[in-house]
């Protein structure tokens, strides 16, 4: 089955920092994949996804992500933090493999917090 | 479009009780979903409509849980004999596509908060 991890459940930059969330998959085919972002008392909103094209996927609000199949791994980047960035970040996976199963998995989540 | 629309977006009830959740997905979407978030969890898989068919149930879903789509729109799912290890954010999804056509987007509502006492 399916599995992600995400390393790290809380994760504290300075405004102007580099933010790195991590996210690392289990598959044996490159699956689909997605980062989704929670503000609180919001629903879920997708950041950005890879479908195979190119493996640099650019995202909403200066968010990238680096798919790298021989770490297989998926981590979350952007350059320079903004206090409004601060929330809850999910990594998620789906089997393309299957062919049928239109699950995402998620992992834990990381939360982000923005010191000013 | 206002998105998709959950209600209510809080209850408490008592052991026992029976709950229902109502999800109205993006008009144009075929697809709906319905994911639990417990407190520091991601969200896991119930189940999932493709217009008003049940295509895949999750084994979280026990026979305590029951969801609907009798139109291919909206969407209810109800907890008969609520127990305390049901409280959780409900979550509903939808999106628009064909089984395994390829990377599916889902558009989240703000979900509905279960409490049970």
């Amino acid at each position: 089955a399916q599995s992600v991890t995400q390393l790290g459940s809380h994760v504290s930059v300075s405004e102007g920092a580099l933010v790195l969330l991590r996210c690392n998959y289990s598959s044996s085919v490159p699956p689909y994949l997605f980062w989704y972002v929670q503000y609180p008392n919001q629903g879920l909103q997708l950041l950005l996804k890879y479908t195979s094209a190119a493996t640099l996927v650019k995202g909403i609000n200066g968010f990238e992500a680096e798919f790298k199949k021989s770490e297989t791994s998926f981590h979350l980047t952007k350059p320079s933090a903004h206090m409004s960035d601060a929330a809850e970040y999910f990594c998620a996976v789906s089997d393309r493999a299957q062919g049928g199963s239109e699950k995402l998995v998620f992992g834990k989540g990381t939360k982000l917090t923005v010191n000013p | 479009d206002t998105g998709v629309s959950q209600d209510p977006r809080h209850k408490i009830t008592k052991r026992g009780q029976n709950v229902t959740f109502r999800c109205d997905p993006i008009s144009e979407h075929n697809r709906l979903y319905w994911y639990r978030q417990t407190l520091g969890q991601g969200p896991e898989f119930l189940t999932y409509f493709q217009n008003e068919a049940q295509l895949e149930k999750s084994r979280l879903l026990s026979d305590r849980f029951s969801a609907e789509r009798p139109k291919g729109s909206f969407s209810t799912l109800e907890i008969q004999r609520t127990e305390q290890g049901d409280s959780a954010m409900y979550l509903c999804a939808s999106s628009f596509g064909d089984r395994g056509a390829g990377a599916n987007v889902l558009t989240f509502g703000a979900g509905s908060r279960l409490t049970v006492l």
